[in-house]
């Protein structure tokens, strides 16, 4: 099952924040995050493995409530090249890996 | 680290003809790997997961005799569009599995007239 992620789609100014949420209907053990610029293929950006994990990546940074089956990606003072579709997704046996629908992130000037 | 390289990055095809594209993890070594089809405004939908050494195992809906998978090492990997019609025209990914995190390719943009 898909993990579902909102907004569907966001719009920011440079240095504006945004956070993108990713809720799953069954017991996740990890969560990981990617992002993909238009054409190219998606770049890896963080996994949080423990519930309650938070973790950061420059001004990029995510939260993990295992018991809620949710985590939040958090995006704070925005610059342009944070635009981006992001995807969440959780590992399945044999690491495969189910994308959530993604969220289209543009950040104007 | 964790590069991972395919070709070729466009192809453009006449319907019937196959088509493979290559997967390669460049500075290091994995075990499985995945290939994935996205369609245009649309999320990575997993076609397959191929571990070397075996057969690879296909998502329900994809067909394994049109989409061939040849995981010859730990390091290389090929999916051939058999047959290929203008509906597999689409944006194929490969991917590779290590220690938990999975690294991708720059993806492959089919376009079968």
């Amino acid at each position: 099952q898909q993990p579902v992620q909102s907004p569907q789609a966001v719009i920011l100014r440079e240095g504006e924040d945004a956070v993108i949420n990713c809720s799953s209907s069954k017991a996740l053990y990890s969560v990981h995050w990617y992002r993909q610029k238009h054409g190219e293929a998606p770049v890896f950006l963080m996994i949080l493995l423990k519930g309650g994990e938070q973790k950061g990546h420059e001004k990029i940074s995510a939260s993990f409530n295992e018991k809620k089956q949710q985590s939040s990606l958090y995006l704070t003072a925005s610059q342009l090249s944070y635009s981006g579709t992001y995807f969440c997704g959780h590992l399945e046996q044999g690491g495969k890996l189910i994308f959530g629908q993604g969220t289209e992130l543009s950040v104007k000037p | 680290g964790a590069v991972v390289s395919q070709h070729p990055s466009w192809v453009i095809c006449k319907s019937g003809t196959s088509v493979k594209i290559e997967c390669r993890s460049l500075d290091f070594q994995a075990t499985t790997m995945f290939w994935y089809r996205q369609f245009p405004k649309q999320s990575l939908m997993l076609m397959a997961t191929s571990n070397e050494g075996s057969k690879a195992t296909y998502e329900q809906g994809v067909e394994k005799d049109k989409f061939l998978i040849n995981h010859a090492s730990l390091t290389l990997s090929t999916l051939t569009v058999t047959s290929a019609h203008p509906e597999d025209s689409s944006f194929y990914i490969c991917s590779w599995l290590l220690q938990e995190t999975q690294y991708f390719g720059p993806g492959t943009r089919l376009l079968v007239l």
